[in-house]
């Protein structure tokens, strides 16, 4: 299974955009790239996933490069609320999660 | 209207004792998962079920024992707890393929 790099932690300002960028240099033909967002005492929610190119929803975009070997969360104008782990996964049916990014967003 | 729901949500035990975490699902999912998360805060996959089939067993001790009794259902049985498990376990589950988990929100397991 493909193994992802992050970084570790980020910080950011309320109103601003923050992109997350994940690399994974192994992933396989039929490997989707998804994101998950976990708060404090939560179990890890679904964000976006995506195979190629961009995709966008409500919540958040994800860019993905044609050689697919790193991908870009994008949050729009995050808030105090938005302060969570973010984890990129590569796979197909079994999800290996990694360390994941801490995002710390101040006022 | 809990899509995934586990219960307890804590559980404080002793040494040696045996318990077990239950899981439900009520999106009509065919794929079922048990995670552990540590203090260091990794999700690490341990089990996987389709179908009430056992698809995917990681490198977990024997202590640990998955049931689902239907495609709805996924327990898990710890026998003769130690320190070492006390961590955070997540039950989620999946339409399976490339699809996104929904997970539920954890049991805080405490051994002491």
């Amino acid at each position: 299974l493909a193994k992802t790099t992050q970084p570790i932690s980020m910080d950011s300002y309320e109103g601003q955009e923050v992109n997350i960028t994940c690399s994974h240099n192994n992933i396989a033909t039929n490997d989707y790239i998804t994101w998950y967002q976990q708060f404090p005492s939560q179990g890890p929610r679904f964000i976006i996933q995506g195979y190629k190119t961009k995709v966008t929803n409500e919540v958040a975009s994800l860019f993905i490069p044609a050689d697919r070997k790193s991908s870009t969360l994008s949050l729009p104008r995050v808030s105090l609320s938005d302060t969570a782990v973010y984890y990129c996964l590569v796979g197909f049916g079994k999800l290996i999660f990694g360390q994941g990014t801490e995002l710390s967003v101040k006022p | 209207d809990t899509a995934v729901s586990q219960t307890p949500k804590y559980l404080v035990t002793q040494m040696g004792n045996d318990k077990s975490i239950k899981c439900e699902q009520n999106l009509g999912h065919d794929t079922m998962y048990w995670y552990k998360q540590d203090s260091k805060k990794f999700l690490k996959i341990m089990f996987s079920y389709n179908n009430k089939e056992l698809i995917i067993n990681e490198t977990v001790p024997n202590r640990f024992s998955p049931k689902s009794p239907d495609k709805a259902h996924l327990n898990l049985h710890i026998n003769s707890l130690e320190l070492g498990d006390s961590a955070v376990y997540f039950c989620a589950s999946s339409r399976g393929g490339g699809y996104g988990y929904t997970f539920g929100s954890g049991t805080r397991l405490t051994v002491v």
